[in-house]
């Protein structure tokens, strides 16, 4: 088991440039969770998967937003058309199956949009 | 909707004293709750959790018990070490519908020696 992993750890980008992050989930983890957490707040809830499904957005999520999951496996989130606003922690959490109330974090992704 | 309120930080304490750190919830069923805790530079981490009304969910010396009646799940320490400094948060997940966590704001604390 060798956790949750996030790619890259920080990026720096420029307002209107695109942005790709990576989810390596822990292993045979059907639930794969995106959250978002800015400065002195809780982690908000963008989008999850179950395998390869993406079952549910959260009106947090624009449509300059896209989450895939294409093999069932690893996670990619893309932010188009960056804005300064966008700027936070976005972190990645795996689960073994939907009953499991366990979820595991990944160290973050931390996105600065100058 | 379900939320969680949890108690304003910071919070500063001295070595061995006890930490209580509030936490309620509005909820339209029946949620699990969770303590994580974020420990600088770290990513956030399960401390502890209950799944039913009185259920007392412990780990590390914190404790927390489920209060149906009072929708509250307050943390609490006997006696808290400069390690446990870090940031906490109170969270639910809805057993009916099996998704996402929904956190509170967090509480932070200092313990000095």
């Amino acid at each position: 088991d060798t956790g949750v992993s996030q790619n890259p750890r920080h990026k720096i980008t420029k307002r209107g440039q695109n942005v790709t992050f990576r989810c390596d989930p822990i292993s045979e983890h059907n639930r794969l969770y995106w959250y978002r957490q800015t400065l002195g707040q809780g982690p908000e809830f963008l989008t999850y998967f179950q395998n390869e499904a993406q079952l549910e957005k959260s009106r947090l999520l624009s449509d300059r937003f896209s989450a895939e999951r294409p093999k069932g496996s690893f996670s990619t989130l893309e932010i188009q058309r960056t804005e300064q606003g966008d700027s936070a922690m976005y972190l990645c959490a795996s689960s073994l199956d939907f009953a499991a109330d366990t979820q595991y974090f990944g160290p973050g992704t931390r996105l600065t949009v100058l | 909707g379900n939320s969680v309120t949890q108690m304003e930080g910071p919070v500063t304490l001295s070595e061995e004293a006890f930490l209580t750190i509030n936490c309620t919830y509005t909820a339209t069923g029946y949620p699990s709750l969770f303590w994580y805790v974020q420990y600088p530079g770290e990513g956030l981490q399960l401390l502890l959790k209950a799944t039913k009304a009185d259920d007392k969910g412990s780990n590390k010396g914190f404790e927390a018990t489920y209060r149906k009646e009072t929708t509250s799940f307050h943390l609490e320490k006997g006696s808290v070490q400069v390690s446990d400094s870090a940031v906490y948060f109170c969270a639910l997940r809805m057993k009916t519908s099996y998704d996402k966590v929904i956190f509170g704001p967090g509480t932070s604390l200092s313990v000095i020696p």
